[in-house]
């Protein structure tokens, strides 16, 4: 089976755009979760959707968001961009029993 | 709320040497523990999981970890390490998914360097 793919692998932006990240799970896969990886806080996560619904979310703004697609394929939006949204973004699926497995990421800088 | 420590953020091991990276978690009840591994600019790769059953669990790459409910710990351990080896380890807690859904909480990671 294919893994989680991610695209696109690296993006510039400037302050105040918004961007758009894309996410496909592993068939059959119907979880995807979103985490942000930085140096001073580490692996934090944004949100879940399972089966089109947002079930988790985490302590992030609400500049950030996200949603699924039918075929279990997700977005994640970041509106307004900052200087401290640059990060590594990681996309994990699950089948339903807890493990995630992750994409390569995608590398936002934000200048 | 779940929480996870990994308290050494540097190790450095010589190849051929036998290696343990320690995280502890804080969680009430019997929880998921998973280690991923994440070389530079790349993903995490996922190493092995525990979920119930033998706390003794393998992984891939001769990885090992063994759960010890009464130090809240989730060790991992190789006999012997390999210079590929080197990159940076994640110790990651979840709660079942049926209720709680499929977020992790990761620790800050343990640098593996390896000495040749």
């Amino acid at each position: 089976k294919a893994g989680v793919t991610q695209t696109p692998r690296y993006l510039i932006k400037t302050r105040g755009q918004q961007v758009t990240l894309s996410c496909s799970p592993i068939s059959g896969h119907r979880s995807v979760s979103w985490y942000q990886q930085t140096p001073g806080q580490g692996l934090q996560f944004l949100f879940e959707y399972f089966s089109e619904t947002q079930r988790n979310k985490g302590n992030f703004p609400g500049r950030f968001s996200g949603r699924q697609f039918s075929n279990s394929r997700s977005e994640m939006n970041v509106s307004t961009l900052e200087l401290g949204d640059s990060a590594l973004y990681l996309c994990a699926s699950s089948v339903g029993d807890g493990t995630g497995y992750f994409g390569p990421g995608t590398r936002l800088t934000v200048t | 709320a779940q929480s996870v420590t990994q308290p050494d953020i540097h190790i450095t091991v010589s190849e051929g040497a036998s290696l343990e990276l320690r995280c502890n978690y804080s969680y009430g009840a019997t929880p998921y523990l998973f280690w991923y591994v994440q070389s530079p600019g790349q993903g995490l790769q996922l190493l092995l999981k525990y979920f119930s059953g033998d706390t003794l669990v393998q992984g891939i790459k001769g990885f090992e970890a063994e759960f010890k409910r009464s130090q809240s710990s989730f060790n991992l351990r190789k006999p012997s390490v390999h210079w590929s080896d080197a990159a940076e380890y994640f110790c990651a807690v979840g709660r079942p998914p049926m209720e709680y859904g499929n977020k992790l909480v990761f620790g800050a990671g343990t640098i593996l360097r390896v000495k040749s």
